[in-house]
């Protein structure tokens, strides 16, 4: 289909190793956001880009998170020395451009395990 | 700190009957809210959304209300079906500064047959 989609579907990383999860958003958007979706904490925004090919970096939780846009609809969010408190689901969503609050579309994420 | 809150983590509800789920908020700044609806294993979806210069926003069986004074949004179900059954969220943005979308944690709803 032509939604969000995510990969991969699952990961395991052992702890202080590197991790990079991809997404494709829509076609034509241009906002792209990752979230953090945790158990009870609900969803914590990671990373935010307006514009193609430009890195982020939210600074959240402690600047280990930042996003990459390599090409206009694909973004990867890249983990340095991933922790076991990064274990959580990263949900993608993007958002089409020319208005303000378009509703963000949202891929079905990847739930990340740190052993 | 939470600047999105829904404070019931669960609710259940018969089949037919009225579904209510609240959010509040502390963020005056916030001017635009939305409900996304999550089934396991997906990702949300949109499911209604509200500007603030509007108190309710109506589709279908889906109603939201917003009390801007109490910071207070809802989201009211009726009929409530089976297939409502999943956990829902509220979100918020500003059109200030960097129009992120801020979730609260979620409500799971359970429509009982």
């Amino acid at each position: 289909g032509a939604g969000v989609s995510q990969s991969p579907r699952y990961k395991v990383a052992k702890r202080g190793r590197d991790v990079a999860l991809r997404c494709d958003s829509i076609s034509g958007h241009v906002t792209l956001y990752w979230y953090r979706q945790t158990l009870g904490q609900g969803s914590e925004v990671l990373t935010y880009s307006q514009s193609d090919a430009q890195r982020d970096k939210s600074g959240r939780p402690s600047g280990r998170f930042s996003a990459e846009r390599p090409e206009r609809s694909v973004s990867t969010l890249k983990i340095q020395r991933t922790e076991q408190g990064d274990s959580a689901v990263y949900l993608c969503a993007s958002s089409s451009p020319g208005t303000l609050n378009s509703p963000l579309h949202f891929g079905n994420g990847t739930r990340l395990t740190v052993t | 700190d939470q600047q999105v809150k829904q404070n019931s983590p669960s609710l259940s509800v018969q089949e037919g009957r009225i579904s209510i789920l609240n959010c509040d908020y502390t963020n005056s700044m916030f001017d635009y809210f939305l409900w996304y609806k999550k089934y396991p294993a997906e990702g949300p979806t949109f499911l209604i959304s509200i500007s603030s210069i509007k108190d309710k926003n109506e589709d279908g069986r889906f109603t939201v209300f917003l009390n801007k004074s109490a910071k207070h949004l809802s989201l009211h179900i009726v009929p409530s079906q089976p297939g409502d059954s999943a956990v829902y969220f509220c979100a918020a943005s500003a059109l200030s500064g960097t129009y992120k979308y801020i979730f609260g944690t979620g409500t799971r709803l359970k429509v009982l047959a």
